[in-house]
């Protein structure tokens, strides 16, 4: 059974710094990993898929990098601003998506 | 094109009654699910669908009923409302495995409240 696991739980600090998100999950037997941002009372909004076959993916400020043999994604975010404030969720899998509980950002200004 | 529609966007419901939070996809997506999100919980699987006529269960199916008649229809049936099924629920699709890349979309919610 997949279990996902993201670190730290919650992270706030000041506007301006490069952000490392991680993930981790126990079964590596996916061919996609998505990472999804929700705002408090929205939907999910997906950020970044990454197949199986590539290594990162890159969208604007953000890079999302997979390495399946040892079960771990991360989350770059480059210099972070007020409008990242928001819960960034890692969805490791192909339809059975299981989630992880989160990353809670808050950006200072 | 819509994407992914759920509707009510809000419902309270008594303990006991039940009800049926439709959702809708217009991408000719085979796979879709429902999540519920509590707090502290994160999201959790309902129940899944992988193509019309063809369901399954997920991590937490109990209380829980869906059928898929058709490809753009995804339906959840609570049939004894308890106040444990307050909860933001959420319906996704994605396009079938053999199609790349295999990405999920989400409906906006529905927040159901049982008192």
């Amino acid at each position: 059974k997949q279990e996902v696991t993201q670190i730290p739980a919650a992270l706030s600090v000041p506007e301006g710094e490069n952000l490392v998100l991680n993930c981790s999950f126990t079964d590596s037997a996916i061919y996609n990993l998505q990472w999804f941002r929700q705002d408090p009372g929205k939907g999910l909004t997906s950020l970044l898929l990454i197949q199986s076959s590539q290594r990162e993916q890159t969208s604007g400020r953000l890079n999302a990098s997979l390495d399946k043999s040892s079960g771990r994604s991360t989350l770059y975010i480059a210099a972070s601003q007020p409008g990242d404030s928001a819960t960034y969720l890692c969805a490791p899998g192909d339809d059975k998506i299981i989630f992880g509980k989160g990353t809670r950002l808050h950006i200072l200004p | 094109n819509a994407g992914v529609t759920q509707t009510p966007k809000f419902q309270v419901l008594k303990t006991g009654q039940s009800m049926t939070l439709q959702c809708a996809q217009d991408m000719n997506h085979e796979y879709m699910s429902w999540y519920r999100q509590d707090p502290g919980m994160g999201l959790r699987l309902i129940h899944y669908s992988v193509g019309a006529g063809i369901t399954d269960q997920g991590e937490v199916p109990n209380g829980y009923n869906v059928s898929r008649s058709t490809t753009e229809d995804f339906p959840l049936r609570l049939l004894s409302a308890a106040p444990s099924q307050t909860s933001v629920y959420f319906c996704a699709s994605s396009p079938p495995l053999r199609t790349r890349p295999y990405e999920q979309y989400f409906g906006p919610g529905t927040r159901l409240t049982v008192t």
